[in-house]
């Protein structure tokens, strides 16, 4: 089952603009992670955020997560058009439960 | 370099045959996934496994089988049960679950059935 939805389910913009992605989940969780997913290629992981932490930064990216709204938000400053990929939230859980991954966001940099 | 290899990475398979795709891991993770991605539906879990000889089935697991008797290898087959196997599949790796923890892809196969 997917728990997380991403939003919008695609996304153009121009170099130098920033992007921002949104991903919604239904149950409690234990972290939220990010992948970019170049075409035809597999997952990279970008960051993750724990379940009690609000903010994150790396690089040019920033994460937030609102845990009582179910939501996390993933922020491209300054965007290039070598980050034109597919971005998708992973919700992790307590124990060995492995990760559910969202549909993604397809975003693409014009430059 | 440490990481984690599938291969082939294109596998073409005729109706009504079974074809095993690999996945070989030097990270020393004792955790290990397939999924499944089809355009527009994300990923989805198909077997995984947290130990040597035991594994477990995931959301859509008919039709695949795993094994898991080295830790560093996890190839999964694809029977002819699969009524649709084209899709592109990814097989990944974490330490141990994924508390707070990050999960490592391969490059992934893409399975057409010709």
């Amino acid at each position: 089952s997917q728990q997380g939805e991403e939003d919008p389910q695609a996304l153009s913009i121009q170099e130098g603009e920033n992007a921002t992605m949104n991903c919604s989940y239904k149950t409690s969780i234990n972290n939220l992670q990010w992948y970019r997913q170049n075409s035809g290629r597999g997952l990279v992981h970008l960051i993750l955020i724990r379940s009690n932490e609000r903010e994150k930064h790396s690089g040019r990216l920033r994460v937030t997560l609102d845990t009582s709204k179910k939501s996390s938000s993933l922020l491209i400053t300054a965007s290039r058009a070598a980050d034109t990929a597919s971005y998708f939230c992973a919700t992790g859980f307590s124990g060995n439960t492995p990760l559910v991954f969202g549909k993604g966001t397809r975003l693409s940099v014009i430059a | 370099d440490g990481g984690i290899t599938q291969s082939p990475k294109y596998l073409f398979r005729k109706e009504g045959q079974n074809v095993t795709l690999s996945c070989e891991q030097n990270l020393n993770h004792d955790a290990m996934y397939w999924y499944r991605q089809d355009p527009g539906q994300g990923l989805r879990l198909i077997y995984y496994s947290q130990i040597v000889n035991d594994f477990q089935k995931g959301d859509i697991a008919e039709g695949y089988s795993v094994s898991r008797e080295k830790k560093e290898s996890f190839p999964l087959t694809v029977t002819s049960a699969q009524k649709n196997p084209t899709a592109f599949y990814l097989c990944a790796s974490s330490i141990g679950g994924t508390v707070n923890t990050e999960a490592f892809f391969g490059q992934g196969t893409r399975l057409t059935v010709v």
